[in-house]
């Protein structure tokens, strides 16, 4: 399968703990994207990369939330000191890069339920 | 920043009718429109898209109309058959100074084709 890769796909934490999810993007794609979506809503940007460059961090992402991409490959989300109000599915996509307009193409998700 | 709106947020049509779903967005400068559709429990799929120089574009039975003045764009899917039912997302892609951005989501249409 050479789709978007996200690991693990179900995570449950208590209400403090630090998680990290994994996310491996299509081969030679340069551009990556973080997502989250809740129940009803439709996928709200968090940060995306421009190969190891992180280009922008959404407004709405407090500092208990970083993303790595270390060597342009794959990317890391963590989430410090959870809330319960960080339950959702986090979602990673790739495209292949600045091109006018590439697609976007998610991975399954990582849904976080925090207890 | 890009706001999109989607319109209806619920849709129920009988097998073999048509569906439309709207979409409506802030910024003139947004210049690629794709349509993701997403089953329960799955990954936002590229269904179709279109680039703001064209006003029109068919796959099969789905089409998308793009009004760049009126800043409104629609999913229009013909001959509906009950594996259509899922929630599709409209989304526009932010472009800022001729390079692409990210894509900005509406928040979904759940759409029910009835056998």
């Amino acid at each position: 399968d050479t789709g978007v890769s996200q690991n693990p796909r179900h995570k449950i934490t208590k209400r403090g703990q630090n998680v990290t999810f994994r996310c491996d993007p299509i081969s030679e794609h340069n551009r990556l994207y973080w997502y989250r979506q809740t129940l009803g809503q439709g996928p709200e940007f968090l940060t995306y990369f421009q190969n190891e460059a992180q280009l922008e961090k959404s407004r709405l992402l407090s500092d208990r939330f970083s993303a790595e991409r270390p060597k342009g490959s794959f990317s890391t989300l963590e989430i410090q000191r959870t809330e319960q109000g960080d339950s959702a599915m986090y979602l990673c996509a790739s495209s292949p890069g600045t091109g006018y307009n590439s697609p976007l193409h998610f991975g399954n998700g990582t849904r976080l339920t925090v207890t | 920043g890009e706001n999109v709106e989607q319109h209806p947020s619920t849709l129920s049509v009988q097998e073999g009718d048509s569906a439309v779903i709207k979409c409506t967005y802030s910024d003139s400068a947004s210049n690629y429109f794709p349509w993701y559709k997403q089953e329960l429990g799955k990954r936002p799929q590229l269904i179709i898209d279109i680039r703001s120089n064209v006003g029109e574009k068919k796959d099969q039975r789905i089409a998308v109309t793009l009004n760049k003045t009126a800043k409104h764009f629609s999913l229009h899917i013909t001959e509906t058959q009950p594996e259509d039912s899922a929630v599709y997302f409209c989304a526009a892609m932010e472009n800022y100074g001729g390079a692409t951005n990210k894509l900005i989501f509406g928040t979904g249409t759940l759409l029910a084709v009835q056998p």
